[in-house]
């Protein structure tokens, strides 16, 4: 079973649409969330991480963490084409490396 | 900026050989990963390593080997090729193991087995 649930498999968004993306850990012991994205033929890169109660906002997109469920969300408002990608959440904890999710894939399509 | 290369970008192999992947960086972090990439789908660990001739292994370790002579570079080996097995295989390096710690990806090896 893996360790860290993303959901959904697969998103459409039209553009100027919110995407709205949900991640959770089942390992009690992560104390930091991210999320990393890769445009297709790519590497994926850092797009936000969080590790506190609340949320987190960098321009169009915004990161909740709900660190007593392990349940992380990205949000995407004014989804543009160049947002299509696929989206990995991943969960760390001190000492190891990240454990990744299979990744929810967005489309925006014009 | 630093970067992270990795060679071949593509390689092609037959049932039941070893193969090598090689991955160098220019950040001069100290951890590296190696990743598997099915489908373009999640990433799942392979190997780390925290320093120059460290290795942990990750989940996925069975059927691979991974040495780290140098703090810059860090080798996977398929031991033993798999029939049709067909994935990307992403090195990471970060500038140490803890939670808070950024990962900086190579652009992969695409590897085909026929």
């Amino acid at each position: 079973q893996q360790k860290v649930q993303q959901s959904p498999e697969s998103l459409i968004v039209p553009e100027g649409g919110m995407a709205s993306l949900n991640c959770t850990s089942s390992d009690r012991n992560v104390d930091y969330f991210w999320w990393y994205r890769q445009h297709s033929g790519k590497s994926p890169k850092m797009l936000m991480s969080i590790f506190s109660n609340g949320e987190k906002e960098e321009g169009r997109f915004t990161v909740h963490l709900n660190k007593a469920s392990l349940h992380t969300s990205l949000h995407i408002r004014d989804s543009q084409p160049s947002d299509s990608a696929l989206y990995l959440c991943a969960a760390s904890h001190y000492a190891q490396g990240l454990t990744f999710g299979l990744g929810t894939r967005v489309s925006v399509f014009p | 900026g630093g970067i992270i290369t990795q060679t071949p970008k593509f390689l092609i192999g037959q049932e039941g050989q070893k193969l090598t992947l090689k991955c160098q960086q220019n950040f001069n972090h100290d951890t590296m990963y190696w990743y598997r990439q099915d489908s373009g789908k999640g990433l799942r660990l392979i190997y780390y390593s925290i320093t120059e001739n460290d290795l942990q292994k990750g989940d996925l370790s069975e059927g691979y080997d991974a040495s780290r002579e140098k703090k810059s570079s860090f080798s996977l080996t398929v031991t033993s090729a798999q029939k049709n097995e067909m994935a990307v295989f992403l090195c990471a390096s970060s500038p140490g193991l803890g939670s808070a710690e950024t990962l900086y990806f190579g652009s992969g090896t695409r590897l085909t087995v026929l």
